[in-house]
């Protein structure tokens, strides 16, 4: 399978801990994205990296987040001491770049803040 | 900026009818619209891809069109099946060269066996 993968698929952590999630996008693709996801609402941009660096973030990404694509493959989101808002499902993406690639996602991580 | 905007939130209907969902957005200066679904618990499937330039784009049962002037979307299912029911959520780019995407919130469908 050459989709784009997400570990862990589900986390439960206690307020105040940290937590890493790791995406690996489609081999070619040297465009990922996150996003985060609540229920019942469409998926909300959090930032992308093209190959190694990252291009934008978010004002939702506030400083207890982190995300980093070492290498240009792999990517991973880290929330410091988390908060109960922070429950979320977090998604990624990937593309091809430059224009005009459809964006292709991963099966998501599902946070659980108690 | 960008709104997405899909109604209705919710549809249900008997299998085998076609049925339409619907998905406007604020600026017209887009350069494509995807359109996805997704099963309850987990991530977003790509169904089509539809660039500006075109005005249909078609898969199996599905076809997507696109109306910039008006600022709309259709996503149209054909002979609907129990299998089609999910949430399907419309998403636009920022701009050529950031394409980070703007979500409706998705309608849900059910198809009633």
């Amino acid at each position: 399978d050459t989709g784009v993968s997400q570990n862990p698929r589900h986390k439960i952590t206690k307020r105040g801990q940290n937590v890493t999630f790791r995406c690996d996008p489609i081999s070619e693709h040297n465009r990922l994205y996150w996003y985060r996801q609540t229920l019942g609402q469409g998926p909300e941009f959090l930032t992308y990296f093209q190959n190694e660096a990252q291009l934008e973030k978010s004002r939702l990404l506030s400083d207890r987040f982190s995300a980093e694509r070492p290498k240009g493959s792999f990517s991973t989101l880290e929330i410091q001491r988390t908060e109960q808002g922070d429950s979320a499902m977090y998604l990624c993406a990937s593309s091809l770049a430059p224009g005009r690639g459809a964006q292709y996602f991963g099966p998501g991580t599902r946070l659980l803040v108690l | 900026k960008q709104e997405v905007t899909q109604i209705p939130a919710a549809l249900s209907v008997p299998e085998g009818e076609n049925l339409v969902l619907n998905c406007s957005f604020t600026d017209s200066a887009i350069y494509n619209l995807q359109w996805f679904r997704q099963d309850p618990g987990k991530g977003l499937t790509s169904l089509l891809l539809i660039q500006s330039s075109q005005r249909e784009q078609t898969s199996g049962r599905l076809n997507a069109s696109l109306d910039k002037s008006s600022g709309r979307s259709t996503l149209y299912i054909a002979a609907s099946q129990p299998g089609d029911s999910a949430t399907y959520l419309c998403g636009l780019p920022q701009d050529f060269g950031n394409e980070k995407l703007t979500f409706g919130t998705g309608t849900r469908l059910t198809i009633i066996p």
